[in-house]
């Protein structure tokens, strides 16, 4: 079946603008993650839902950043007033209740904060 | 979570053996090893994971040394699209994923 899709898969925004970064999971697939990868970096964990809840968000560095996925599957990434430091990959990933130790990723979206 | 180390980079030629250490002398009983890999400008991609017997599946086998504190991730038949950065974690549950610096290896034709 269809794996993790996340779009868009490049964003250029502009210092100050608003963007929101969209995730698909895999259908079923009750765990989604957000990370973010810094160029040359590994991936760094942002925040965590079941289903709706969103049950630990301690990665995300400032409250510029926002998550949610109100009906339990599609999830939001938003980040505000975007500075240049947000510039970095944001991967999604996601896992069943079956298998939770195994995440499914997708390609991730490549901002770029100019 | 304990915390894993991976030598910054490997090589190995194509159809032989890629062999890929990592430590994690910190493990604690009930954690696990994973190890995921990452393709250039693909997210990670899971591997293997195991708890202390060895464990292998159509990617790769994972041996675990008897005390736990390392662990050695073996590709058997390497090729080309092998090449990627290869992550070592330990963690208990079904949360987050830390990940390292990783193995960047490359395997030569």
């Amino acid at each position: 079946g269809a794996g993790v899709s996340q779009s868009p898969r490049y964003k250029v925004a502009k210092r100050g603008q608003d963007v929101a970064l969209r995730c698909d999971p895999i259908s079923g697939h009750v765990s989604l993650f957000w990370y973010q990868q810094a160029l040359g970096q590994g991936p760094e964990f942002l925040t965590y839902f079941q289903n709706e809840a969103q049950l630990d968000k301690s990665g995300l560095p400032s409250d510029r950043f926002f998550a949610e996925r109100p009906e339990g599957s599609v999830s939001t990434l938003k980040i505000q007033r975007t500075q240049q430091e947000d510039s970095a990959v944001y991967l999604c990933a996601s896992s069943r209740f079956t298998d939770p130790e195994t995440q499914y990723f997708g390609p991730g979206t490549r901002l770029l904060v100019l | 979570d304990a915390k894993t180390t991976q030598p910054t980079s490997m090589d190995c030629a194509e159809g032989r053996a890629a062999n890929l250490p990592c430590n994690h002398s910190t493990i604690s009983g009930n954690e696990y090893v994973y190890w995921y890999r990452q393709i250039h400008s693909q997210g990670p991609q899971y591997i293997i994971h195991g708890l202390k017997n060895n464990e292998t599946n159509e990617m790769a086998s994972l041996i675990i040394t008897e005390d736990r504190k390392s662990s050695t991730l073996i590709l058997p038949h390497a090729t080309l699209r092998d090449t990627a950065v290869y992550y070592c974690i330990v963690k208990q549950g079904a949360q987050k994923l830390v990940f390292g610096q990783g193995t960047r290896l490359t395997i030569n034709p």
